[in-house]
């Protein structure tokens, strides 16, 4: 394990469900991340919360909804999915005050929706 | 806007080989890069994080150099093994604290 937790590893939903995933980290870090990784395609960043603050790739669907209660904890909220958003889902955590330090991901969620 | 260009996009050796990873970024504006393991169906594995002030960092049978001023680092992997079979992630940290990854490049090992 990494410090980065994501549950669940799997997940498998319908388009009409609403599903979330979540992620833990205990590394005192202050910004997690959301990246969505296909099939050949470069890891996309979804959300970031930084300091409590968020920011969001404008190309990001509204079907999906980031919430981040505290500092240690983030979740993506997901409602009416499309097949092509089938993917691995990562989470990660970096210090964001210190430009020095790296991220650490976690092992990630692969989704699939049918 | 930031581009990280990873070549080559898979490789292929035997055993016992040394080899070596390119990563290339346009915006040399950056404060660190690293690279990363990915094995099939996995999160990542952070593998080394060089500083923008560092030319190399060394972990085992891992060297990464940088090369800020031309936008180029490598991941030089010694003495391959079956085991190290996995794609390989390069990103770069930048502009907005924002992480840029590369393609990768995956490498397959052959016993």
């Amino acid at each position: 394990e990494t410090g980065v937790t994501q549950t669940p590893r799997h997940l498998v939903m319908g388009m009409t469900n609403k599903k979330s995933l979540k992620c833990e980290q205990h590394l005192g870090h202050n910004a997690m991340y959301w990246y969505k990784q296909s099939a050949k395609k470069p890891l996309e960043l979804m959300f970031v919360y930084s300091l409590e603050e968020r920011v969001e790739n404008n190309s990001v669907p509204s079907r999906f909804s980031p919430e981040c209660p505290n500092s240690s904890h983030l979740f993506l909220h997901l409602h009416t999915l499309q097949p092509e958003d089938s993917a691995l889902y990562l989470c990660a955590s970096s210090q964001d005050s210190g430009q020095n330090y790296g991220y650490t991901f976690g092992s990630g969620t692969r989704l699939t929706v049918v | 806007k930031q581009e990280v260009t990873q070549i080559p996009a898979a490789l292929s050796v035997p055993e016992g080989e040394n080899l070596v990873l390119n990563c290339s970024f346009t915006d040399s504006a950056i404060y660190n890069l690293q690279w990363f393991r990915q094995d099939p169906g996995k999160g990542l594995t952070s593998l080394l994080l060089i500083q923008s002030s560092q030319r190399e960092q060394t972990s085992g049978r891992l060297n990464a150099s940088l090369d800020k001023s031309s936008g180029r680092s490598t991941l030089y992997i010694a003495a391959s093994q079956p085991g190290d079979s996995a794609t390989y992630l390069c990103a770069v940290r930048g502009r907005g604290n924002m992480l840029t990854f590369g393609g990768g490049t995956r490498l397959m090992v052959k016993p």
